[in-house]
Protein backbone atom coordinates (compact mmCIF):
# COMPACT_ATOMS: atom_id res chain seq x y z
CA UNK A 1 0.00 0.00 0.00
CA UNK A 2 1.11 3.43 -1.07
CA UNK A 3 2.14 5.62 2.04
CA UNK A 4 2.68 9.06 3.01
CA UNK A 5 5.28 11.33 4.75
CA UNK A 6 4.64 14.16 6.74
CA UNK A 7 6.54 16.00 9.64
CA UNK A 8 5.60 14.97 13.47
CA UNK A 9 4.79 18.92 14.29
CA UNK A 10 4.38 22.34 12.93
CA UNK A 11 3.43 25.34 14.96
CA UNK A 12 2.15 28.57 13.72
CA UNK A 13 0.82 31.93 14.57
CA UNK A 14 -2.46 32.98 14.39
CA UNK A 15 -3.69 34.83 11.05
CA UNK A 16 -0.57 33.61 9.07
CA UNK A 17 -1.08 31.20 6.45
CA UNK A 18 0.23 27.43 7.33
CA UNK A 19 1.51 25.18 4.45
CA UNK A 20 1.65 21.65 5.72
CA UNK A 21 4.01 19.16 3.34
CA UNK A 22 3.26 15.85 2.66
CA UNK A 23 5.89 13.37 0.63
CA UNK A 24 3.94 10.50 -1.18
CA UNK A 25 6.74 9.04 -3.68
CA UNK A 26 5.03 5.67 -4.19
CA UNK A 27 1.46 6.78 -5.41
CA UNK A 28 0.25 5.37 -8.05
CA UNK A 29 -1.55 7.10 -11.02
CA UNK A 30 -5.42 6.31 -9.83
CA UNK A 31 -4.25 7.52 -6.07
CA UNK A 32 -6.24 10.45 -4.76
CA UNK A 33 -4.86 12.40 -1.97
CA UNK A 34 -7.01 13.00 1.03
CA UNK A 35 -6.37 15.17 3.68
CA UNK A 36 -8.35 14.96 7.01
CA UNK A 37 -7.51 16.33 10.44
CA UNK A 38 -8.66 15.59 13.98
CA UNK A 39 -9.30 17.64 16.63
CA UNK A 40 -8.52 16.25 20.23
CA UNK A 41 -11.06 13.84 21.47
CA UNK A 42 -13.10 14.06 18.27
CA UNK A 43 -13.14 11.91 15.03
CA UNK A 44 -11.21 12.79 11.96
CA UNK A 45 -12.77 15.48 9.88
CA UNK A 46 -12.48 15.50 5.84
CA UNK A 47 -10.32 19.15 4.55
CA UNK A 48 -10.14 18.36 1.09
CA UNK A 49 -9.12 15.82 -1.43
CA UNK A 50 -7.67 16.13 -5.68
CA UNK A 51 -6.16 13.87 -7.94
CA UNK A 52 -3.70 16.35 -10.11
CA UNK A 53 -4.85 20.01 -10.27
CA UNK A 54 -4.99 22.46 -7.28
CA UNK A 55 -8.01 22.45 -5.37
CA UNK A 56 -9.76 25.05 -3.06
CA UNK A 57 -12.57 25.11 -0.88
CA UNK A 58 -14.01 26.91 2.14
CA UNK A 59 -11.52 25.39 4.33
CA UNK A 60 -8.37 24.88 2.67
CA UNK A 61 -6.08 24.64 -0.49
CA UNK A 62 -4.21 21.85 -1.60
CA UNK A 63 -1.41 22.38 -4.03
CA UNK A 64 -0.59 19.06 -5.71
CA UNK A 65 3.37 18.67 -7.08
CA UNK A 66 2.87 18.38 -11.39
CA UNK A 67 5.14 14.64 -10.44
CA UNK A 68 2.61 14.25 -7.76
CA UNK A 69 4.65 12.86 -5.49
CA UNK A 70 4.41 15.27 -2.74
CA UNK A 71 1.71 17.62 -1.80
CA UNK A 72 0.90 20.78 0.65
CA UNK A 73 -2.47 21.51 2.27
CA UNK A 74 -2.90 25.83 2.68
CA UNK A 75 -4.46 27.22 5.48
CA UNK A 76 -4.37 30.55 4.79
CA UNK A 77 -5.12 32.07 8.25
CA UNK A 78 -4.68 29.93 10.98
CA UNK A 79 -6.82 30.44 13.90
CA UNK A 80 -6.74 28.59 17.75
CA UNK A 81 -9.65 26.21 16.91
CA UNK A 82 -7.23 24.90 13.18
CA UNK A 83 -4.73 23.67 16.09
CA UNK A 84 -4.98 19.40 15.50
CA UNK A 85 -3.40 16.60 13.94
CA UNK A 86 -3.79 16.84 10.25
CA UNK A 87 -3.39 13.34 8.01
CA UNK A 88 -2.38 13.10 4.12
CA UNK A 89 -3.54 10.04 3.33
CA UNK A 90 -3.89 8.26 -0.69
CA UNK A 91 -7.10 7.09 -0.94
CA UNK A 92 -6.64 4.20 -3.75
CA UNK A 93 -9.28 4.11 -7.01
CA UNK A 94 -8.03 1.50 -8.68
CA UNK A 95 -10.01 -1.99 -9.25
CA UNK A 96 -9.95 -3.89 -6.27
CA UNK A 97 -8.53 -1.68 -3.93
CA UNK A 98 -12.35 -0.73 -2.53
CA UNK A 99 -10.73 2.62 -0.85
CA UNK A 100 -8.87 1.01 1.99
CA UNK A 101 -7.17 4.24 3.37
CA UNK A 102 -3.85 3.86 5.09
CA UNK A 103 -3.46 6.20 8.00
CA UNK A 104 -0.25 7.42 9.62
CA UNK A 105 0.19 9.39 12.62
CA UNK A 106 -0.16 13.03 10.91
CA UNK A 107 0.95 16.27 11.37
CA UNK A 108 0.23 18.15 15.26
CA UNK A 109 -0.58 21.42 14.42
CA UNK A 110 0.31 24.07 17.13
CA UNK A 111 -1.24 27.53 16.37
CA UNK A 112 0.16 30.52 18.90
CA UNK A 113 -2.33 33.64 19.67
CA UNK B 1 -29.09 15.01 8.50
CA UNK B 2 -27.63 13.41 11.21
CA UNK B 3 -24.61 12.06 9.46
CA UNK B 4 -23.00 9.08 11.23
CA UNK B 5 -24.02 8.26 14.10
CA UNK B 6 -22.32 5.76 16.79
CA UNK B 7 -23.44 4.29 19.72
CA UNK B 8 -22.58 4.09 22.82
CA UNK B 9 -20.13 6.72 23.59
CA UNK B 10 -18.23 5.45 26.34
CA UNK B 11 -18.33 1.19 27.14
CA UNK B 12 -16.56 -0.03 30.37
CA UNK B 13 -16.06 -4.03 29.71
CA UNK B 14 -14.85 -7.25 31.79
CA UNK B 15 -12.30 -9.39 30.10
CA UNK B 16 -14.34 -12.17 27.91
CA UNK B 17 -17.63 -10.06 27.82
CA UNK B 18 -19.29 -9.28 24.41
CA UNK B 19 -20.72 -6.23 22.69
CA UNK B 20 -21.90 -4.71 19.66
CA UNK B 21 -20.68 -1.18 18.59
CA UNK B 22 -23.57 0.18 16.57
CA UNK B 23 -23.28 2.30 13.40
CA UNK B 24 -25.53 3.83 11.32
CA UNK B 25 -26.04 6.73 8.56
CA UNK B 26 -28.15 8.57 6.67
CA UNK B 27 -26.34 9.55 3.81
CA UNK B 28 -26.83 6.48 1.33
CA UNK B 29 -22.96 5.93 1.60
CA UNK B 30 -22.32 2.42 -0.41
CA UNK B 31 -18.37 2.60 1.69
CA UNK B 32 -19.15 2.02 5.34
CA UNK B 33 -15.38 1.77 7.65
CA UNK B 34 -14.81 0.44 10.93
CA UNK B 35 -11.13 2.01 12.79
CA UNK B 36 -10.10 1.79 16.07
CA UNK B 37 -7.28 4.35 17.51
CA UNK B 38 -4.95 3.51 20.26
CA UNK B 39 -3.32 6.52 22.52
CA UNK B 40 -1.06 8.70 19.86
CA UNK B 41 -1.57 6.68 16.86
CA UNK B 42 -3.18 6.89 13.75
CA UNK B 43 -6.60 5.16 12.55
CA UNK B 44 -6.47 1.03 12.21
CA UNK B 45 -8.43 -0.25 9.59
CA UNK B 46 -10.76 -3.22 11.37
CA UNK B 47 -13.01 -4.22 8.69
CA UNK B 48 -14.93 -2.32 5.96
CA UNK B 49 -18.14 -2.67 3.62
CA UNK B 50 -18.43 -1.25 -0.12
CA UNK B 51 -22.67 -2.02 -0.08
CA UNK B 52 -25.28 -4.12 1.86
CA UNK B 53 -24.37 -7.69 1.89
CA UNK B 54 -20.62 -7.32 1.58
CA UNK B 55 -17.81 -7.18 3.99
CA UNK B 56 -14.08 -7.57 4.43
CA UNK B 57 -11.27 -7.71 6.41
CA UNK B 58 -8.92 -5.13 7.14
CA UNK B 59 -5.46 -4.42 8.76
CA UNK B 60 -6.24 -5.94 12.24
CA UNK B 61 -9.83 -8.10 12.25
CA UNK B 62 -8.96 -10.37 14.70
CA UNK B 63 -11.42 -10.48 17.48
CA UNK B 64 -13.78 -8.77 15.50
CA UNK B 65 -16.84 -9.39 13.18
CA UNK B 66 -19.20 -6.96 11.24
CA UNK B 67 -22.62 -7.70 8.93
CA UNK B 68 -23.99 -4.93 6.61
CA UNK B 69 -27.86 -6.47 6.61
CA UNK B 70 -29.00 -2.85 5.13
CA UNK B 71 -26.85 0.56 3.62
CA UNK B 72 -27.29 2.59 6.71
CA UNK B 73 -26.05 0.08 9.51
CA UNK B 74 -22.88 -1.34 10.25
CA UNK B 75 -22.43 -2.85 13.27
CA UNK B 76 -19.37 -4.05 14.75
CA UNK B 77 -19.07 -7.00 17.38
CA UNK B 78 -16.35 -8.13 19.85
CA UNK B 79 -16.18 -11.48 21.27
CA UNK B 80 -14.13 -12.49 24.21
CA UNK B 81 -13.12 -8.74 24.90
CA UNK B 82 -9.51 -8.69 25.70
CA UNK B 83 -7.59 -5.80 26.92
CA UNK B 84 -5.93 -5.51 23.78
CA UNK B 85 -9.30 -4.05 22.76
CA UNK B 86 -9.36 -1.01 24.80
CA UNK B 87 -8.99 1.41 22.33
CA UNK B 88 -11.28 4.30 20.20
CA UNK B 89 -13.35 2.96 17.52
CA UNK B 90 -15.00 5.18 14.75
CA UNK B 91 -17.18 4.26 12.19
CA UNK B 92 -16.93 6.23 8.63
CA UNK B 93 -18.96 6.41 5.53
CA UNK B 94 -18.23 7.48 2.00
CA UNK B 95 -19.63 7.35 -1.35
CA UNK B 96 -17.75 6.86 -4.46
CA UNK B 97 -15.68 10.07 -5.19
CA UNK B 98 -15.97 11.53 -1.78
CA UNK B 99 -14.53 11.52 1.36
CA UNK B 100 -14.95 9.76 4.49
CA UNK B 101 -17.53 10.99 7.34
CA UNK B 102 -16.82 10.12 10.87
CA UNK B 103 -18.92 9.32 13.66
CA UNK B 104 -17.55 10.93 16.64
CA UNK B 105 -15.93 7.84 18.36
CA UNK B 106 -16.63 4.77 20.97
CA UNK B 107 -14.33 5.03 24.10
CA UNK B 108 -13.71 1.50 25.00
CA UNK B 109 -12.08 0.14 27.85
CA UNK B 110 -11.77 -3.58 28.95
CA UNK B 111 -10.43 -4.52 32.46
Amino acid sequence: DAKTTQPNSMESNEEEPVHLPCNHSTISGTDYIHWYRQLPSQGPEYVIHGLTSNVNNRMASLAIAEDRKSSTLILHRATLRDAAVYYCILDPRGAGNNRKLIWGLGTSLAVNP
Amino acid sequence: NAGVTQTPKFRILKIGQSMTLQCTQDMNHNYMYWYRQDPGMGLKLIYYSVGAGITDKGEVPNGYNVSRSTTEDFPLRLELAAPSQTSVYFCASSFTGSGYTFGSGTRLTVV
